[in-house]
């Protein structure tokens, strides 16, 4: 079984301020770990992923997350945020069951740049 | 440019009817999912396909159909035993992988309201 949980669904930062979400997951096995960013009446674009093979991982549009096992975490963060980063952010874990791969996603955060 | 195309976009259902959502893809992947978004819920998976003619239900199937006739196409009917279909309907598409690191590809949705 896979789990992920978000802290916090609304997040509110300066813009210029630093951009931090959280993402903590559970799972019995080996983690996948995505972030996404969904724009109001859109789909999901894909920011980052990890696949074990370096913790710290860097995405588009300037965000990064770091995944960290001894805390089953992956935040994702941005030094400096900008109005364009106004969207929502759901993490997602990955696992196999039986050979069929589901993404399980949290509930999302939705982000709020403050002018 | 590859990916993948639902419509419509906003689609209306009468009490008692049945609707259907199409979903097509030219990305060449093997599988594709369906998601239902409801706001604060995150996306919750209905139905998923890792090859064609073969779908597996998700975690909310009951009063959703699919079919996979084709690689490309996996339309979603919505059933008139779907007591509250009001939602956002997300396709997604990926490379078939064991792994289950290979992210989701999604369309633009399509918003379903009751009339």
């Amino acid at each position: 079984a896979q789990s992920v949980t978000q802290l916090g669904s609304h997040v509110s930062v300066s813009e210029g301020a630093l951009v931090l979400l959280r993402c903590n997951y559970s799972s019995s096995v080996p983690p996948y770990l995505f972030w996404y960013v969904q724009y109001p009446n859109q789909g999901l674009q894909l920011l980052l992923k990890y696949t074990s093979a370096a913790t710290l991982v860097k995405g588009i549009n300037g965000f990064e997350a770091e995944f960290k096992k001894s805390e089953t975490s992956f935040h994702l963060t941005k030094p400096s945020a900008h109005m364009s980063d106004a969207a929502e952010y759901f993490c997602a874990v990955s696992g196999s069951d039986f050979g069929n791969e589901k993404l399980t996603f949290g509930t999302g955060t939705r982000l709020t740049i403050i002018p | 440019d590859g990916g993948i195309t639902q419509s419509p976009k906003y689609l209306f259902r009468k009490e008692g009817q049945n609707v259907t959502l199409s979903c097509e893809q030219n990305l060449n992947h093997d599988a594709m999912y369906w998601y239902r978004q409801d706001p604060g819920q995150g996306l919750r998976l209905i139905y998923y396909s890792q090859i064609v003619n073969d779908f597996q239900k998700g975690d909310i199937a009951e009063g959703y159909s699919v079919s996979r006739e084709k690689k490309e196409s996996f339309p979603l009917t919505v059933t008139s035993a779907q007591k509250n279909p009001t939602a956002f309907y997300l396709c997604a598409s990926s490379p078939r992988d064991r792994g289950g690191n290979q992210p989701q590809h999604f369309g633009d949705g399509t918003r379903l309201s009751i009339l």
